[in-house]
């Protein structure tokens, strides 16, 4: 059981390209979702997905996009880097989506856009 | 708004003393709250969770947490600290009565447990 596999593990982007972060989950989990963390400012919420052709935007999502075709798979999609996008970017999912169920998180993409 | 807040950036703690880090939560209506675990170049690990019940919960590798709704907070305690509980610690809240399904986290506190 690999639980949550994020893809790739690091990342350097030079500013104006694009890229796919990766995410797969083998639970079967409804509701998948993508964080940024940042020093001193915890996680925060970028996208999220209950469930399979379902997405809407968490606290910070400018500047990507995120579709869900399959119950498995949610990647993130950063359209033109910006040095702001410097990060670590987690991806989670959990059972259910009433919020009551413990987030499985994957093993985070560190990100540097130069 | 809702909003979790963890007072301290950091806290020492030598071997074998109790620890407590603290969490207090904002929110109209009864939160779900979570503590997560981050050790370094790692994802975060759950460690315990209240739902409803018992305001005492118990979780992974020793830790137990109190909600307290009167304070609004949520500690993380531990009697008897070990150099390895060294890492980041999170708490984290949802709010489904008010649809927020997603975790809202706190800015998380460095546990340094000296030998």
């Amino acid at each position: 059981n690999a639980g949550v596999t994020q893809t790739p593990k690091f990342q350097v982007l030079k500013t104006g390209q694009s890229m796919t972060l990766q995410c797969a989950q083998d639970m079967n989990h409804e509701y998948m979702s993508w964080y940024r963390q940042d020093p001193g400012m915890g996680l925060r919420l970028i996208h999220y997905s209950v469930g399979a052709g379902i997405t809407d935007q968490g606290e910070v999502p400018n500047g990507y996009n995120v579709s869900r075709s399959t119950t498995e798979d949610f990647p993130l999609r950063l359209l033109s880097a910006a040095p702001s996008q410097t990060s670590v970017y987690f991806c989670a999912s959990s059972y259910g989506d009433r919020g009551n169920t413990e987030a499985f998180f994957g093993q985070g993409t560190r990100l540097t856009v130069v | 708004a809702q909003s979790v807040a963890q007072p301290e950036d950091q806290v020492n703690v030598a071997e074998g003393n109790p620890l407590t880090v603290k969490c207090t939560y904002s929110v109209s209506g009864n939160p779900y709250l979570f503590w997560y675990v981050q050790y370094p170049n790692r994802g975060l690990q759950f460690l315990l969770k209240y739902i409803t019940g018992d305001n005492l919960v118990k979780g992974s590798y020793g830790f137990e947490a109190e909600f307290n709704k009167s304070q609004t907070s949520f500690h993380l305690k531990k009697p008897s600290a070990l150099v390895s509980d060294s890492a980041l610690y999170f708490c984290a809240s949802t709010f489904f009565n008010t649809g927020r399904r997603a975790l809202t986290f706190g800015s998380g506190t460095r546990l340094q447990v000296q030998p």
